[in-house]
C-alpha cells in the first residue's frame, strides 16, 4: 500500500512570495490534515479535512494561508504571501477516518525556508 | 483550550537501560484521546498508540509500555532495555471527541547510546 505521498520536498522561495504544497493521502483515507512543525516543536495542526469539508482550521491562519481539497481526495495547501517566520516543515496525514478511531499516516513532509 | 507538556526536552540513556517519557495534559472535556508518536532521523511521524479517557488500563506492547493516570493527568511512556533503534523524538499528542483539536506536545529526544 502506498504511504502518504507530498510533494515538493524542498522548497526555498523569498518573503512575500507565493508557494503551494500538494498531498496524496492513503488511498480510500477520508480525512486530510495539515500540520506545521516549526524546527524543535511538535506539529501544529492548521487545518483538518474530512472528505472534501473543512473540520477544524482553526490555526491556520487564514489571511495568508489557504488550503483545499478537491474531489476529497488530492489537497494542496497555499501561502500568500509568505514570511520569514513560516519557514517549517509541511507535513501531510492521513486516517481511514476520525484520529480518535483510526490511526493518522503522515506523509514525509515539505521543509520551506524562506529568506 | 487543550494543553499536552512535555517536560523532558532531552533524555540520554545507556543501551539496555530502561527509560520514562513524561506527558503531562490539560482539557475540560470528559472525553478525550491520548496518542504516542516517535519521530526517527528520517523525519517521518511513527503512530505508536492511542488510548480513550474512559480506558486507563495500562498497556504493554513487547519492550513498550504505556501508563495512564487520570488522577494525575498523565500519560507516561516507558521504554525497556532500549536499543540505539530508539533514538528518536517521542510527541505525546491529545484530541477530542471525533478527532478533532488535535494538539501535539513539545517532544522529548531520547539519545540512547551504545
Amino acid at each position: 500500500e502506498a504511504g502518504v505521498a507530498q510533494s515538493p520536498r524542498y522548497k526555498i522561495i523569498e518573503k512575500r512570495q507565493s508557494v503551494a504544497f500538494w498531498c496524496n493521502p492513503i488511498s480510500g483515507h477520508a480525512t486530510l490534515y495539515w500540520y506545521q512543525q516549526i524546527l524543535g516543536q511538535g506539529p501544529k495542526l492548521l487545518i483538518q479535512f474530512q472528505n472534501n469539508g473543512v473540520v477544524d482550521d482553526s490555526q491556520l491562519p487564514k489571511d495568508r494561508f489557504s488550503a483545499e481539497r478537491l474531489k476529497g481526495v488530492d489537497s494542496t495547501l497555499k501561502i500568500q504571501p509568505a514570511k520569514l517566520e513560516d519557514s517549517a516543515v509541511y507535513l501531510c496525514a492521513s486516517s481511514l477516518d476520525r484520529a480518535d478511531l483510526y490511526e493518522q499516516y503522515f506523509g514525509p513532509g515539505t521543509r520551506l525556508t524562506v529568506t | 483550550a487543550q494543553k499536552v507538556t512535555q517536560a523532558q526536552t532531552e533524555i540520554s540513556v545507556v543501551e539496555k537501560e530502561d527509560v520514562t517519557l513524561d506527558c503531562v495534559y490539560e482539557t475540560r472535556d470528559t472525553t478525550y484521546y491520548l496518542f504516542w508518536y516517535k519521530q526517527p532521523p528520517s523525519g517521518e511521524l511513527v503512530f505508536l498508540i492511542r488510548r480513550n479517557s474512559f480506558d486507563e488500563q495500562n498497556e504493554i506492547s513487547g519492550r513498550y509500555s504505556w501508563n495512564f493516570q487520570k488522577s494525575t493527568s498523565s500519560f507516561n511512556f516507558t521504554i525497556t532495555a532500549s536499543q540505539v533503534v530508539d533514538s528518536a523524538v517521542y510527541f505525546c499528542a491529545l484530541s477530542l471527541n471525533y478527532g478533532q483539536n488535535f494538539v501535539f506536545g513539545p517532544g522529548t529526544r531520547l539519545s540512547v547510546l551504545p
